[in-house]
């Protein structure tokens, strides 16, 4: 499985952006990167996911590095809901040409006001 | 359309006991997954589901039964609690397979095994 390794916990003042970076330096040529955040042990939430561009949704930006060893989520404008635990995850093949996503214990984000 | 749909929401089991943990979802995806969370570590995948009536056993399978009759549901039956399965329960589905289809949650299931 490519694994990756998150820092455990940050801090980002409100109003902020919050850079979360990521390291999946094991990661196959078609493997994705997905990026989830889970509130108060509520279901995981997706944000957004990506290959090898840069991607940009409403919630978020991806930023991957050109080698794919490592990328960094960037919440724009950091608010109190976005303190939550959040999961870098590469989707791993598994049976019936499926794939999984392997969970770590990712990074707490707290935002202060 | 209300996604992926779980219940009950949170449930008290004696050792020994069984229970089913319901899953349903209103988006037509084919992809149906069982997760668990234990406290404080990432999730852990239990059993999945490529469609109606295929399943396979992921990480943690032990202890545990699934069945997909329909599109809609998939079920996870917990024959004999044990204190070792108390944990939080997760669905999700996905559209499809191939890297490029986010998988959708439920807001899980708190089960508590005594």
């Amino acid at each position: 499985d490519a694994k990756t390794t998150q820092p455990t916990s940050m801090d980002c003042a409100e109003g902020r952006a919050a850079n979360l970076p990521c390291n999946h330096s094991t990661i196959s040529g078609n493997e994705y990167v997905y990026w989830y955040r889970q509130i108060h042990s509520q279901g995981p939430q997706y944000i957004i996911h990506g290959l090898k561009n840069n991607e940009t949704n409403e919630m978020a930006s991806l930023i991957i590095t050109e080698d794919r060893k490592s990328s960094t989520l960037i919440l724009p404008h950091a608010t109190l809901r976005d303190t939550a635990v959040y999961y870098c995850i590469v989707r791993v093949p598994i049976g019936f040409g499926n794939e999984k996503l392997t969970f770590g214990t990712g990074t707490r984000l707290t935002i202060i006001p | 359309n209300a996604g992926v749909t779980q219940t009950p929401k949170f449930r008290i089991l004696k050792i020994g006991q069984s229970m089913t943990l319901q899953c349903t979802q209103d988006m037509n995806h084919n992809y149906m997954y069982w997760y668990r969370q234990d406290p404080g570590m990432g999730l852990k995948l239990i059993y999945y589901s490529v469609g109606a009536g295929i399943t396979d056993k992921g990480e943690v399978p032990n202890g545990y039964n699934v069945s997909r009759s329909t599109t809609e549901d998939f079920p996870l039956r917990l024959e004999l609690a044990a204190p070792s399965q108390t944990s939080v329960y997760f669905c999700a589905s996905g559209a499809g397979k191939g890297g490029n289809s986010p998988l959708h949650f439920g807001n899980g299931t708190r089960l508590t095994v005594t």
